[in-house]
């Protein structure tokens, strides 16, 4: 059973600073991976999707990386600003499904 | 504009009560499915459907029922509503699945059961 975990599940940091959330995951064979973010009491939106056959995509201020070998995802935020403050959220599709992690809580302080 | 909306946004209701949460999407995706969202247990897949009549199970379909009888709509029903149904419930859509497709949320159906 494919099994996500987030870490660190909460994050606060200075406006300006480069920052790295992580994504692991137990079973290689996935189809893609997602980094979404959720702001409160809102829907899920999808920042970034890394097919299974590479390595990263970029998306202005976002790069997201993916070694299936390691089970291993890495969300890259550079130059942080107070509207990233979020939850950012990784999911891995496989099986007809997405499967979630938790979850790190962004907090960006000016 | 292309979204997946979701109505009702917020539902209270009572223990039996039976209600439905509709979805719809408008760009004619094929694959649409339902999760639940609770503290400490993350998003999980209540059911999902390939395309119009073709419909499965998720991880927690129990207490769930669905139905695709048109490509757009994916309505969830709760036949009799129970307190651990309590949650914030997404709908989801995309063009296909087992490939490189993006996922589409909607905003959300928050749903308290008394």
């Amino acid at each position: 059973k494919q099994e996500v975990t987030q870490i660190p599940a909460a994050l606060s940091v200075p406006e300006g600073e480069n920052l790295v959330l992580n994504c692991s995951f137990t079973d290689s064979a996935i189809y893609n991976l997602q980094w979404f973010r959720q702001d409160p009491g809102k829907g899920l939106t999808s920042l970034l999707l890394i097919q299974s056959s590479q390595r990263e995509q970029t998306s202005g201020r976002l790069n997201a990386s993916l070694d299936k070998s390691s089970g291993r995802s890495t969300l890259y935020i550079a130059a942080s600003q107070p509207g990233d403050s979020a939850t950012y959220l990784c999911a891995v599709e496989g099986a007809q499904k997405l499967v979630f992690g938790q979850g790190t809580r962004l907090t960006i302080n000016p | 504009e292309a979204q997946v909306t979701q109505n009702p946004r917020y539902l209270i209701t009572v223990t039996g009560k039976k209600l439905t949460v509709t979805c719809s999407q408008n760009m004619n995706h094929e694959y649409m499915s339902w999760y639940r969202q609770d503290p400490g247990l993350g998003l999980r897949q209540i059911y999902y459907s390939m395309n119009v009549e073709v419909t499965d199970k998720g991880d927690v379909p129990e207490g769930y029922k669905v139905s695709r009888k048109e490509k757009r709509n994916f309505p969830l029903i709760l036949e009799s509503p129970s307190p651990n149904q309590t949650s914030l419930y997404f709908c989801a859509s995309s063009l296909g699945t087992l490939s490189s497709y993006e996922q589409y949320f909607g905003p959300g159906t928050r749903l308290t059961v008394t």
